[in-house]
């Protein structure tokens, strides 16, 4: 089955700064890529995702990268707040002609603080 | 977006009795449910795959018998923890899908304790 791997496992950064997450995965079938901001004890929430056809993303602050020769993708954050402090989630899956009952396999997550 | 409703949202129990956790789509037909478990500082790791109308498909290590899974109807899919033990407590969350195309959403999760 498929195996993310993500790192850093924490991450702390200054006010303004950037921060960079990396995840790689085993299962070169996998087309799908979603990132989930994760608050203590809250729901994870999708902050942006990747498809296999597509090498980058970008809304607003936040971008996905993705690198299907080498199998793995990042997230980058820019100008980091207060607020983005979370746990950060990737994942990757498999889809079919757009469906979405798809199976994730979650990266073990990465504690990201940003220091005012 | 749409919603799924998770309830209850916190549950302590006594060790050796049963928990059922309940996921309401509100506003969509969830035709598949995943149900997934997360210890403190760990990933999500799915536990179950369920289908409306049919039998829950369970990951590797994970007891049908214990975790039971009931997806009657395409508003609610539930989770019971039966015979629950001290090792069972976890934040369970559950993620639903619709029609094809349609995103998928988690419930707000539901934190267990057994005493």
């Amino acid at each position: 089955g498929e195996n993310v791997e993500q790192h850093p496992s924490t991450l702390s950064v200054q006010e303004g700064d950037s921060a960079v997450i990396k995840c790689t995965y085993s299962d070169s079938a996998s087309n799908y890529f979603p990132w989930y901001k994760q608050e203590l004890g809250k729901r994870p929430q999708l902050i942006i995702d990747i498809r296999s056809n597509v090498g980058e993303k970008k809304d607003q602050r936040i971008a996905v990268t993705l690198n299907k020769t080498a199998k793995h993708f990042s997230l980058h954050i820019t100008e980091t707040q207060p607020e983005d402090s979370a746990v950060y989630f990737c994942a990757a899956s498999i889809t079919h002609s757009g469906g979405s009952n798809y199976k994730l396999t979650f990266g073990k997550g990465t504690l990201l603080t940003v220091n005012p | 977006g749409a919603v799924v409703s998770q309830h209850p949202s916190w549950v302590i129990c006594k060790s050796g009795t049963s928990v059922k956790i309940e996921c309401r789509s509100l506003d969509f037909q969830a035709t598949t449910m995943f149900w997934y478990r997360q210890f403190p500082k760990q990933s999500l790791m799915l536990m179950a795959t369920s289908n409306e109308g049919s039998k829950a498909t369970y990951e590797q290590g994970v007891e049908k018998d214990k975790f039971l899974i009931n997806h009657a109807s395409l508003t609610l899919s539930t989770l019971t923890v039966t015979s629950a033990h001290p090792e069972d407590s976890s934040f369970y969350i559950c993620r639903a899908t619709g029609t094809e195309g349609a995103e998928a959403f988690f419930g707000q999760g539901t934190r267990l304790t057994v005493v």
